[in-house]
């Protein structure tokens, strides 16, 4: 079955710094990627996705994500980080039929 | 009006009682799931429905069980509740197709077992 790590299970960046959230899935064929964001008390919204094609895609909120298959990664990646940010990220994969998440990265932002 | 609601946000139950979850959804997909969400853990699926006669576990169904009444609804019931039961529940809803990996969230329902 497929599987994402997501290595990191928490990160502070300062506002208006760079910020790269890792992912590193594990599935035979090409998998289908996502990211979402968590916000405390609230559901998972949809950042970005990956099915095929140009392998950096863009998302909302000024969030972008780069496959590497060789790498097995969908990093996301942000060039500068506000404090509305601060949530949690999970990564996750579909591959026959069921989407597996990452545990998640929690992001905290300072001043 | 949110595309998937979910029904009580929040519950308090005691060991060995019935309990029900209910998610609505009104975006018109057929495809519904249902997680939960434990910390450190992630999310993990517990039952999905690809139709209303399609019904399959998912990666720890065991002590769950689910009934798909309409395409719009998914219910999720814990028949005796235990303690390891505490978790937040997330229902899903995807269309099928060409974007039918793309899954939509509620709000989730927060479940504590005494």
């Amino acid at each position: 079955a497929q599987s994402v790590t997501q290595p990191d299970i928490h990160i502070t960046v300062s506002e208006g710094a760079s910020l790269e959230l890792r992912c590193n899935y594990s599935y035979g064929a090409t998998p289908y990627l996502f990211w979402y964001v968590q916000s405390p008390g609230q559901g998972l919204q949809l950042l970005l996705k990956y099915f095929s094609g140009d392998t950096l895609v863009q998302g909302i909120k000024g969030f972008e994500a780069e496959f590497k298959r060789s790498q097995s990664s969908f990093n996301l990646r942000k060039p500068s980080v506000h404090w509305s940010d601060a949530a949690e990220y999970f990564c996750a994969v579909v591959g026959r039929g069921d989407m597996r998440f990452g545990a998640g990265t929690r992001l905290t932002v300072k001043p | 009006d949110a595309d998937v609601t979910q029904t009580p946000r929040n519950r308090i139950t005691k060991t060995g009682k019935r309990i029900m979850l209910e998610c609505s959804q009104t975006k018109g997909h057929d495809r519904m799931y249902w997680y939960r969400q434990d910390p450190g853990l992630g999310l993990r699926l517990i039952y999905y429905s690809f139709d209303v006669k399609d019904i399959n576990k998912g990666e720890i169904s065991d002590g769950y069980s689910v009934s798909r009444q309409a395409q719009a609804k998914f219910s999720l019931s814990l028949e005796s509740a235990i303690p390891n039961q505490t978790a937040l529940y997330f229902c899903a809803t995807s269309d099928a197709g060409r974007n039918g990996e793309t899954q939509y969230f509620g709000p989730g329902t927060r479940l504590l077992v005494l």
